[in-house]
């Protein structure tokens, strides 16, 4: 059982573009939502994560929105930039039970075509 | 400060023989992990440990063996190698991690590269 989808698994976009990447959950319990950012040869890099208290969380130009009742959330990437080509993973875990780990996304490769 | 290290980076392995990947943190984290990256399956947890002595099994633990004596040190050792352990292997750490609030961030090695022939 999957209990974090993600889409696209492949996204081109070009430079000064929006890069939009979606991912929805089915576990309730889950209350924290990490992205993590891959470069070819290199470990996942944590972005940017966000709790559900809250419905949209900023960092320069990376934003998490969250929508609790739809369980969904996305990673906007504003005026992407070559150098944001990566593999991106959303993921999930839940307070009180967290030892097995994070719940990852299978992944979605991002192209930014300058 | 190095961080998450790993070793070997690339290995090649005939089916039927045994290794040990490396993983050692200079953080102090108390939980460790291995995960395994395969192409369009994301990343799934093998093996973690919340404290040096204890270990217990992720989504995928079968053919695969883990030890923490320290909390530097968490190999993971593969006892009869199979072509279906083809993989990318990743150990990860975090300090934020105390019973009932949940594992925050993980900080990643760089990974081995393990093809099974």
């Amino acid at each position: 059982q999957q209990q974090v989808k993600q889409s696209p698994q492949s996204l081109i976009v070009q430079k000064g573009g929006i890069s939009i990447i979606n991912c929805a959950y089915e576990n309730t319990a889950f209350d924290y939502f990490p992205w993590y950012q891959q470069f070819p040869g290199k470990g996942p890099a944590l972005l940017i994560a966000i709790r559900p208290d809250v419905s949209e969380k900023k960092e320069g130009r990376f934003t998490i929105s969250f929508n609790k009742s739809a369980k969904q959330f996305s990673l906007h990437i504003m005026d992407s930039q070559p150098g944001d080509s990566a593999t991106y993973f959303c993921a999930a875990s839940k307070r009180g039970g967290g030892a097995d780990g994070l719940t990852f996304g299978k992944g979605t490769h991002l192209i930014i075509q300058p | 400060n190095a961080g998450v290290t790993q070793t070997p980076k690339f290995q090649v392995l005939k089916t039927g023989q045994s290794m040990t990947l490396q993983c050692a943190q200079d953080m102090n984290h108390e939980y460790m992990s291995w995960y395994r990256q395969d192409p369009g399956m994301g990343l799934r947890l093998i093996h973690y440990s919340v404290g040096a002595g204890i270990t217990d099994q992720g989504e995928v633990p079968n053919g695969y063996n883990v030890s923490r004596s320290t909390t530097e040190d968490f190999p993971l050792r593969l006892l009869l190698a199979a072509p279906s352990q083809t993989s990318v292997y990743f150990c990860a750490s975090s300090y934020s991690f105390l019973p009932g609030q949940g594992l925050e961030k993980l900080f990643f090695g760089s990974g081995t590269q393990l093809s099974v022939l």
